[in-house]
């Protein structure tokens, strides 16, 4: 089974600074996706940012962008020129690349990111 | 882009009576629904598996005669929690998704409360 761990429960950054949110998985797969997930205190859950496995380049979301290290199991996310709004609770996800009914979401444990004025 | 639509966002009900929580896939299909659970400050909990047409599969432990689950089309899937009980309460999230790497999208979240 896959697991997903969020080592920082809590975090906090500047605004206009940036931040890096870390993340591992384990897995035996070689085809997956993974996701950053943001839930700001309206409790929605947002998509921020996805990695596709076989893909090398990181991907990037105007502020937002990956470090994916296959080999190291690792998918950190880096917020830049923090924002206010950026305040949330961050999950990390894994997805198995299959379409089957094993293709739900596991997620860390959360990051809460808190951005001071 | 895709749309969950989460009705209600929030419930209050009194124990020993059910409560039923609609989650619908407003411009997409979805023949596969995720039914989670939230409790504060923690992450998202899988309970079930919704697929339309068939028996939802239900993650282990939770009970399946108490968070009755029903797929009947590929744009709403049902939670419906009986004989509700104080703990029962909890934050209620669903989600679907459009293919395989397109993430899911989630609904708004019901809050649950039984008195």
């Amino acid at each position: 089974a896959q697991t997903v761990t969020q080592s920082q429960p809590e975090m906090s950054v500047q605004e206009a600074e940036t931040v890096t949110l870390s993340c591992t998985y384990d897995t035996s797969e070689s085809d997956y996706y993974l996701f950053w997930y943001k839930q700001p205190p309206s409790r929605q859950m947002i998509l921020v940012i996805r990695q596709e496995a076989y893909k090398q380049q990181n991907a990037t979301e105007n502020r937002f962008s990956v470090n994916f290290q296959k080999a190291a199991k690792s998918f950190s996310l880096k917020i830049s020129d923090s924002q206010l709004g950026d305040a949330a609770m961050y999950f990390c996800a894994y997805r198995s690349a299959g379409e089957t009914s094993g293709s739900r979401l596991t997620f860390g444990e959360g990051t809460q990111l808190t951005v001071n004025p | 882009g895709a749309v969950v639509s989460q009705h209600p966002s929030r419930v209050i009900c009194k124990s020993g009576t059910s409560v039923k929580i609609e989650c619908r896939s407003l411009d997409f299909q979805a023949t596969t629904m995720f039914w989670y659970r939230q409790f504060p400050k923690q992450s998202l909990m899988l309970m079930a598996t919704s697929n339309e047409g068939s028996k939802a599969t239900y993650e282990q432990g939770v009970e399946k005669d108490k968070f009755l689950i029903n797929h009947a089309s590929l744009t709403l899937s049902t939670l419906t929690v009986t004989s509700a009980h104080p703990e029962d309460s909890s934050f209620y999230i669903c989600s679907a998704g459009q293919g395989a790497g397109y993430g899911y999208t989630f609904g708004s979240g019901t809050r649950l409360t039984v008195v």
